[in-house]
């Protein structure tokens, strides 16, 4: 089964200023897609940003973009001016092309300081 | 539209007894997972509905955890002879497919089930 490592259980950023949260990840294959998920202490995951493997450009979302590094197995994200609501857990997920099952890591619980 | 809903949100039960918990999803999407979320853990897939097909059940713990999708819609997953180490958050997703950009999962707000 494919693994999803998060390294940093906890990270924290100053308001207004970038954080970049890692996460890498352990396949043989060639194609699939890559997730990060934020959980707010509502619990309710939401999809912040996906990448698909065959694709070599870097996905972007408002502020929340990706560094995907596919031969080192690297998938971070990166935070640009870092706002009080970005405040969660983070999770990285990997789904193979061939299958129906997400990994997930162990989330890094970003905490955001006024 | 509405988002998913899980219910109840709270679960508190003791041990041995079974347990319900319910998950309406996304009107349209095909798909649906359960995940099991423990104390400072990543989410743990359990099984994963797609429209007709048979279930992929490879998450599953153990026997006493079931579940069901009637009609392509509500699921509800069932825990038998509840035991302490089944306190965790249960999150259900949905997604429209699982194909290409349709994979994109909804997750309802979980269920926090806690055996005293």
């Amino acid at each position: 089964a494919q693994t999803v490592t998060q390294s940093q259980p906890e990270m924290s950023v100053q308001e207004a200023e970038t954080v970049t949260l890692s996460c890498t990840y352990d396949t043989s294959e060639s194609d699939y897609y890559l997730f990060w998920y934020k959980q707010p202490p509502s619990r309710q995951m939401i999809l912040v940003i996906r990448q698909e493997a065959y694709k070599q450009q870097n996905a972007t979302e408002n502020r929340f973009s990706v560094n995907f590094q596919k031969a080192a197995k690297s998938f971070s994200l990166k935070i640009s001016d870092s706002q009080l609501g970005d405040a969660a857990m983070y999770f990285c997920a990997y789904r193979s092309n061939t299958g129906n099952q997400f990994y997930f890591g162990t989330g890094t619980s970003l905490t955001v300081i006024p | 539209g509405a988002g998913v809903s899980q219910s109840p949100s709270n679960k508190v039960t003791e041990k041995g007894k079974d347990v319900e918990l319910r998950c309406d999803p996304i009107s349209g999407h095909t798909a649906l997972y359960w995940y099991r979320q423990s104390l400072g853990q990543g989410l743990e897939f359990l099984i994963y509905f797609q429209g007709n097909s048979a279930p992929d059940k490879s998450g599953l713990p153990s026997d006493r955890f079931s579940a069901e999708r009637t009609g392509g819609s509500v699921s509800t997953l069932t825990i038998q002879r509840t035991q302490q180490e089944d306190s965790a958050v249960y999150l259900c997703a949905s997604s429209l497919s699982i194909g290409g950009a349709e994979d994109t999962q909804y997750f309802g707000p979980g269920t926090r089930l806690t055996v005293l």
